[in-house]
């Protein structure tokens, strides 16, 4: 079965400073792998996903993404954080899940806080 | 597009009473989610539909849980009784075809069973 953990509960960053919010995975055949947000009181925002390509993936809001097939990992950073991107951050990943179909599983997230 | 939209944001009601939590996706979508968050639990996947025809319902909680999609721009999930375990935020999630993952997520509906 597939798995993606996220080892920290929360980052703390200085502004400015660069981020990075870690994943790793577990899943069967190639990876589809995913970052999602969640700001307060708001559903979850698509950020960028790993299909297949460069191992450096660029998204939304200017951040990346790193996929790492030998560590099976998939963080997430940033050169420079902004206090506006203190938010939930979720790592996904899609697996096939039968008759054609495929789903996400979501890591437990991440609460990354930006100090001014 | 107005996106992914659910009714009610915010419900607040007594154990035992029957709570319905409405979606609509956004139009030409083909895959629905119902997602459940809790601080305990994280992101859960309750139930999903392709075509308006469930496909995996095995994260659903137990038989007082039920989901239906009447036609491509309505959804409901029903939980009939409630119980406070039951409370948390319930999302749902539109996709088209092909199935990348890339979700498109409503605002949640809040709901607190007392």
């Amino acid at each position: 079965a597939q798995s993606v953990a996220q080892p920290e509960d929360q980052v703390n960053v200085a502004e400015g400073n660069p981020l990075t919010v870690k994943c790793t995975y577990s899943v069967s055949g190639n990876p589809y792998l995913f970052w999602y947000v969640q700001y307060p009181n708001r559903g979850l925002q698509f950020l960028l996903k790993y299909i297949t390509g460069d191992n450096l993936v660029k998204g939304s809001y200017g951040f990346e993404a790193e996929f790492n097939k030998s560590q099976t990992s998939f963080h997430l950073k940033k050169p420079s954080a902004l206090v506006s991107d203190s938010a939930l951050y979720f790592c996904a990943v899609r697996a096939y899940s039968g008759a054609g179909s495929y789903q996400l599983t979501f890591g437990k997230g991440t609460k990354l806080s930006v100090i001014p | 597009d107005a996106g992914v939209i659910q009714s009610p944001r915010h419900e607040v009601t007594e154990m035992g009473q029957e709570v319905t939590l409405r979606c609509k996706p956004i139009s030409g979508h083909d895959y629905l989610f119902w997602y459940r968050q809790t601080m305990m639990r994280g992101l859960e996947l309750l139930i999903y539909f392709n075509n308006n025809v469930p496909i995996d319902d095995s994260g659903m909680p137990e038989d007082r849980f039920s989901a239906k999609m009447p036609n491509a721009s309505f959804s409901t999930l029903k939980i009939q009784p409630s119980e406070p375990r039951d409370s948390a935020v319930y999302f749902c999630a539109s996709n088209g075809t092909p199935n990348t993952g890339e979700l498109f997520f409503g605002e949640g509906s809040r709901l607190t069973v007392l």
